[in-house]
C-alpha cells in the first residue's frame, strides 16, 4: 500500500510569512500532484510534477519533486489570506491508482 | 464550462434511504474515478472506469455501493440503504489518458444521512 504523510498537518500564519509543506512516502511515484481544495468544493490542480528534482513554480508558489521522486515540497512566499485551504498532494505510482496526502489546512490571518 | 460535473451538491437524506449521484467527466477523459472524503482528509479511492469498464473497485465500497458508467461518459453512483457513516464528501475526478495522469475533480455531493 503506498501512503503519502504531509506535515504539517496544520498551520496558521500571519499574512506576509513564508511556509513549506511536505509530502513524503516510501514509495516512488511517477508523477505527482498538487490540490488546493475549499470548504464544500472539490480540489483544484495546481500543478503536476513528474521528473525528479523538477522544480516548479506557480507565482508565489514553489514546487519541487524529490530526486528519488519519494517527496515532495511546496514553498509558499509572502502568503497571503486567499492561500487558506487544504493542501493535498497526491502520487500517480500504479498504471491507474492516485494516492493522495493526509491534507495540510493551511489558515493566513490577515 | 467544460470542467468536471456532478449533481446534486447537496444531498440529504433520512437512514435507510436509497440516494444516486451523477458525474459528467470532461467529455474527451475516458477515465472516471469515485472518491470519497471526510472533513479536513484526503479523498479515499471507491472506484474506476476506463471508459464503461468498471476495473477496480476499493473495499471501502461495500455491497450497499453501486456505480455504473453504461455508455462511457457519465456515470451514477447509489449507495443503497444509506447509513449515517456513509455522510461524506462524494468526489468525481477524470482524466483524459491511460496509464498514470493528472485527475481533474468536479465540486463534489455532500451527502448528510440523518
Amino acid at each position: 500500500t503506498q501512503l503519502l504523510e504531509q506535515s504539517p498537518q496544520f498551520l496558521s500564519i500571519q499574512e506576509g510569512e513564508n511556509l513549506t509543506v511536505y509530502c513524503n512516502s516510501s514509495s516512488v511515484f511517477s508523477s505527482l500532484q498538487w490540490y488546493r481544495q475549499e470548504p464544500g468544493e472539490g480540489p483544484v490542480l495546481l500543478v503536476t510534477v513528474v521528473t525528479g528534482g523538477e522544480v516548479k513554480k506557480l507565482k508565489r508558489l514553489t514546487f519541487q519533486f524529490g530526486d528519488a521522486r519519494k517527496d515532495s515540497s511546496l514553498h509558499i512566499t509572502a502568503a497571503q489570506p486567499g492561500d487558506t485551504g487544504l493542501y493535498l498532494c497526491a502520487g500517480s505510482g500504479g498504471y491507474q491508482k492516485v494516492t493522495f496526502g493526509t491534507g495540510t489546512k493551511l489558515q493566513v490571518i490577515p | 464550462d467544460t470542467g468536471v460535473s456532478q449533481d446534486p451538491r447537496h444531498k440529504i437524506t433520512k437512514r435507510g434511504q436509497n440516494v444516486t449521484f451523477r458525474c459528467d467527466p470532461i467529455s474527451e477523459h475516458n477515465r472516471l474515478y469515485w472518491y470519497r472524503q471526510t472533513l479536513g482528509q484526503g479523498p479515499e479511492f471507491l472506484t474506476y472506469f476506463q471508459n464503461e469498464a468498471q476495473l477496480e473497485k476499493s473495499r471501502l465500497l461495500s455491497d450497499r455501493f453501486s456505480a455504473e458508467r453504461p455508455k462511457g461518459s457519465f456515470s451514477t453512483l447509489e449507495i443503497q440503504r444509506t447509513e449515517q457513516g456513509d455522510s461524506a464528501m462524494y468526489l468525481c475526478a477524470s482524466s483524459l489518458r491511460e496509464g498514470a495522469d493528472t485527475q481533474y475533480f468536479g465540486p463534489g455531493t455532500r451527502l448528510t444521512v440523518l
